[in-house]
């Protein structure tokens, strides 16, 4: 089965611009879909097919995806940012899910 | 309003069944590919099972022949029942709406329940 890798953990000042990676083989050839989760509450999709903002995501988000690897920009991260994220993508007839980052904004 | 709201969560011992409801309003649930996600106390995602609006269904390895995953049109319901429950069926389960472009591609899923948690133990 396909797998997905996140590093456990990411630390940001505010201010700054945080990355947030995926990882897996040929990745670039697919999709990637990323989500945030923030203490206590229910993931929300933050960026869709690799780079697309759904609406009422702010414009600091952003993504792109090639090779083996997909990235999740944060740009001039704020307080509010702080959360767990996810990416995703479509593997035949599963959905998987990385084991997700957690955001710190110190 | 879109929305999706989980029930039916609760303790339950090995070995033993629970029924998860979805109930969605503000769009037609026969519509879009429904999905259940659960999340493990600290751990991450998984999915767990999908109903496609052709009625077709897949299952992750770890509940096939334990999970099914069915849709009442009816009344705009969504549901999953769980046999055969494991300690490590433990876990807030969330069910979730993915929409699609009209070409096909997936956009994601773009509405979440707040969760209802299920407690295996005994």
């Amino acid at each position: 089965s396909y797998e997905l890798t996140q590093p456990p953990s990411v630390s940001v000042s505010p201010g700054q611009a945080a990355r947030i990676t995926c990882s897996g083989d040929n990745l670039g050839l697919r999709y990637i879909f990323w989500y945030q989760q923030k203490s206590g509450q229910s993931p929300v999709l933050v960026i869709y097919q690799n780079g697309q903002r759904p609406s009422g995501i702010p414009e600091r988000f952003s993504g792109s995806n090639s090779g083996n690897t997909a990235t999740l920009t944060i740009s001039e991260t704020q307080s509010m940012d702080e959360a767990d994220y996810y990416c995703q993508v479509w593997d035949s007839y599963f959905w998987v899910f990385g084991g997700g980052t957690r955001l710190t904004v110190l | 309003e879109v929305q999706v709201v989980e029930s039916g969560g609760g303790l339950v011992q090995p070995g033993g069944s629970l029924r998860l409801s979805c109930a969605a309003s503000g769009f037609t649930l026969s519509s879009y590919w429904m999905h259940w996600v659960r999340q493990a106390p600290g751990k991450g995602l998984v999915w767990v099972a999908r109903f496609n609006t052709d009625g077709t269904t897949n299952y992750a390895d770890s509940v096939k022949g334990r999970f099914t995953i069915s849709r009442d049109n009816a009344n705009n319901m969504l549901y999953l029942q769980m046999n055969s429950l494991r300690v490590e069926d433990t876990a807030v389960y969330y069910c979730a709406r993915e929409n699609r472009e009209l070409t096909g591609h997936p956009i994601g899923f773009d509405n979440w329940g707040q969760g209802t948690l299920v407690t295996v133990s005994s």
